[in-house]
């Protein structure tokens, strides 16, 4: 069935560091693949996405990679600060199939000052 | 704000009992997503509708229904609760059908039964 593994499921770095969250997905119909981001207790906000006809995406700080023969597709975010901190979900779908997100364990980092 | 409104925002409940969750999309989206966010099961998707239509099915218990609106407000209803199903349950909406397949989600509602 459809799956998302997401690795690793906690990450700690010190501030101006990078953090990188790795993910795996099963669906080879996936073609859309966002990152959210979940403060303790608040809803998932979507902070990037990328389409299966892209190979790499970037927003600032913040930056996604996809290698679809591979299967996998990771967040980078570059020049850490502690409001990073939070847990981030990867997420597979078949947009054109309704769109419905499989989503990853999540990643829960901590940035310490 | 993601323009995605649940309501209510806590509910507390006994075993056995039936609630109702509501969710208001974001205008103009057709898509309603209902995902159910336990600590041992991450998020996982329940039911999707669109345009009042059921669209695609999860792993939703067949305690559980839900229903889309003409307004494309949607619900969730939970009946004969049990403990495990305490969780924070999310909605989220966008708009298929025009390659737009952005997904924002409302606040949640955080059940707790006991």
């Amino acid at each position: 069935g459809e799956n998302v593994e997401q690795h690793p499921s906690t990450l700690s770095v010190q501030e101006g560091d990078s953090a990188v969250i790795k993910c795996t997905y099963s669906d080879s119909a996936s073609n859309y693949f966002p990152w959210y981001k979940q403060e303790l207790g608040k809803r998932p906000q979507l902070i990037i996405d990328i389409r299966s006809n892209v190979g790499e995406k970037k927003d600032q700080r913040i930056a996604v990679t996809l290698n679809k023969t591979a299967k996998h597709f990771s967040l980078h975010i570059t020049e850490t600060q502690p409001e990073d901190s939070a847990v981030y979900f990867c997420a597979a779908s078949d947009y054109n199939q309704g769109g419905k997100l499989i989503f990853g364990q999540g990643t829960e980092l901590s940035v310490k000052p | 704000d993601s323009g995605v409104t649940q309501t209510p925002k806590h509910l507390i409940t006994a075993t056995g009992q039936r609630v109702t969750l509501r969710c208001s999309p974001r205008s103009g989206d057709l898509s309603v997503y209902w995902y159910q966010q336990s600590l041992d099961q991450g998020l996982q998707f329940l039911i999707q509708y669109y345009n009042g239509e059921e669209r695609a099915k999860g792993n939703i218990l067949e305690r559980f229904s839900a229903q889309q609106f003409p307004d494309l407000h949607s619900e969730l209803n939970l009946s004969s609760l049990e403990l495990g199903d305490s969780a924070l349950y999310f909605c989220a909406s966008s708009e298929k059908g025009t390659g737009i397949p952005e997904a924002f989600f409302g606040q949640g509602t955080r059940l707790t039964v006991v």
